[in-house]
């Protein structure tokens, strides 16, 4: 079975500082990995998302993951942090479906971002 | 695109009623929806799977009985908590995927999620 782990619960970084959110994962065959921010009030909105081929992905607000399948990580990055990226920021790898397609998430536990102004 | 909405965002009842939670993919068709539950300060927790028109698929220890799904349409899938009990009382948050059948590589997105609380 598949699972991710977020190693910090809680990062506190200041406006306009780079940002490094940690991820790790178990999984027997090439994951799909991705990173989903929840803000309250809202559903997770995905980041971004790797299935396959180039191990750097670019995703949307700024951020990047990058996949190193011998560390099996998937850490997202932003080089300068903005006060409205405050948010929790989960971690998932995703098995495929077999059948109806799709695939099943495996989320990590989250991580707490705090921006300080 | 790709708008999925809930309703109720949040709901009150007394132990022993049912209450039923709407999941809509608004702007798609959804080949796959999925529930999940998830604690305070926890990470979500996939509860079922389920395809239109037929069973839902539940991860193991979830009980199929108390937590009846219906996936009546491509647009909307119902989570049911029948005779809920204060341990019942979460956040439960529904997702939906679209296009890309059987490939593995759909995209979830998710409401906003039903804040559920049981006296």
């Amino acid at each position: 079975a598949q699972s991710v782990t977020q190693p910090d619960i809680h990062i506190t970084v200041s406006e306009g500082a780079s940002l490094e959110l940690r991820c790790n994962y178990s999984y027997g065959a090439t994951p799909y990995l991705f990173w989903y921010v929840q803000s309250p009030g809202q559903g997770l909105q995905l980041l971004l998302k790797y299935f396959s081929g180039d191990t750097l992905v670019q995703g949307i607000k700024g951020f990047e993951a990058e996949f190193k399948r011998s560390q099996s990580s998937f850490n997202l990055r932003k080089p300068s942090v903005h006060w409205s990226d405050a948010a929790e920021y989960f971690c998932a790898v995703g098995a495929r479906i077999l059948t109806g397609g799709g695939n099943k998430l495996t989320f990590g536990t989250g991580t707490q971002l705090k921006v300080e102004l | 695109g790709a708008v999925v909405s809930q309703h109720p965002s949040w709901v009150i009842c007394k132990s022993g009623t049912s209450v039923k939670i709407e999941c809509r993919s608004l702007d798609f068709q959804a080949t796959t929806m999925f529930w999940y539950r998830q604690f305070p300060k926890q990470s979500l927790m996939l509860m079922a799977t389920s395809n239109e028109g037929s069973k839902a698929t539940y991860e193991q220890g979830v009980e199929k009985d108390k937590f009846l799904i219906n996936h009546a349409s491509l647009t909307l899938s119902t989570l049911t908590v029948t005779s809920a009990h204060p341990e019942d009382s979460s956040f439960y948050i529904c997702s939906a995927t679209r296009g890309n059948r059987g490939t593995g590589t759909d995209t979830q997105y998710f409401g906003p999620g039903t804040r559920l609380t049981v006296l």
